[in-house]
């Protein structure tokens, strides 16, 4: 069982569609993180959400983190091809001291 | 700008042969990771140095061991290759251990046969 679960697993949508991608777990954190990973690299580090009930936007892309700072969300509106790649939740939980990462959303965006 | 460099990019091993993972960072960073990466379970961490000199487990550490070598290196050897241990392989470095933000190198894709 991982520590933070993320749905969908798989994402394919067409260009201009809107989605949600999201990640959940029964332990509470600190702060949570998202990253981007294309083919062939490394996780590149979208944003960090502080604060239960957070939203950050970051252009299409908006990340809220849950009240109970158990879960988060990532909405990208208007999906563009160059959103493709595998979207990674992370964090401390509050009752350890070591990163985890969730199990990954793989996008795929169609022109 | 360098960031996180990690050597070999490939390599393919036989069962019970062993191998060492070089990670090398410019960032001036403290803390340092491995993690490695399979299908459908996102990153796992095997074992991070939150400082020069110290290293700790994280959630897969059997069959591997670290060393920090200095600040900016931190290598990761498999003292006898598994076909379990074929993975993608990160080397990544932080700010903090914490309230992490961590740079990640490209990777190392690791068959073991």
């Amino acid at each position: 069982t991982q520590l933070l679960e993320q749905s969908p697993q798989f994402l394919s949508i067409q260009e201009g569609e809107n989605l949600t991608v999201y990640c959940n777990s029964s332990s509470v954190f600190s702060s949570l993180q998202w990253y981007r990973q294309e083919p062939g690299e490394g996780p590149v580090l979208l944003v960090t959400v502080v604060t239960g009930g957070e939203v950050k936007k970051l252009k299409r892309l908006t990340f809220q983190f849950g009240d109970a700072r158990k879960d988060s969300s990532l909405h990208i509106t208007a999906a563009q091809p160059g959103d493709t790649g595998l979207y990674l939740c992370a964090g401390v939980p509050n009752t350890g001291n070591q990163f985890y990462f969730g199990t990954g959303t793989s996008l795929t965006v169609i022109p | 700008n360098a960031g996180v460099t990690q050597t070999p990019k490939f390599q393919v091993l036989k069962t019970g042969q062993s191998m060492t993972l070089q990670c090398a960072q410019d960032m001036n960073h403290n803390s340092m990771y491995w993690y490695r990466q399979d299908p459908g379970m996102g990153l796992r961490l095997i074992y991070y140095s939150a400082s020069e000199g110290t290293t700790d487990k994280g959630e897969v550490p059997n069959g591997y061991n670290v060393s920090r070598l200095n600040k900016r290196e931190f290598s990761l050897r498999l003292e006898s290759a598994a076909p379990s241990q074929t993975s993608v392989y990160f080397c990544a470095s932080g700010i903090q251990p914490k309230l992490n933000i961590q740079y990640f190198g490209a990777g190392t894709r690791l068959s073991v046969l």
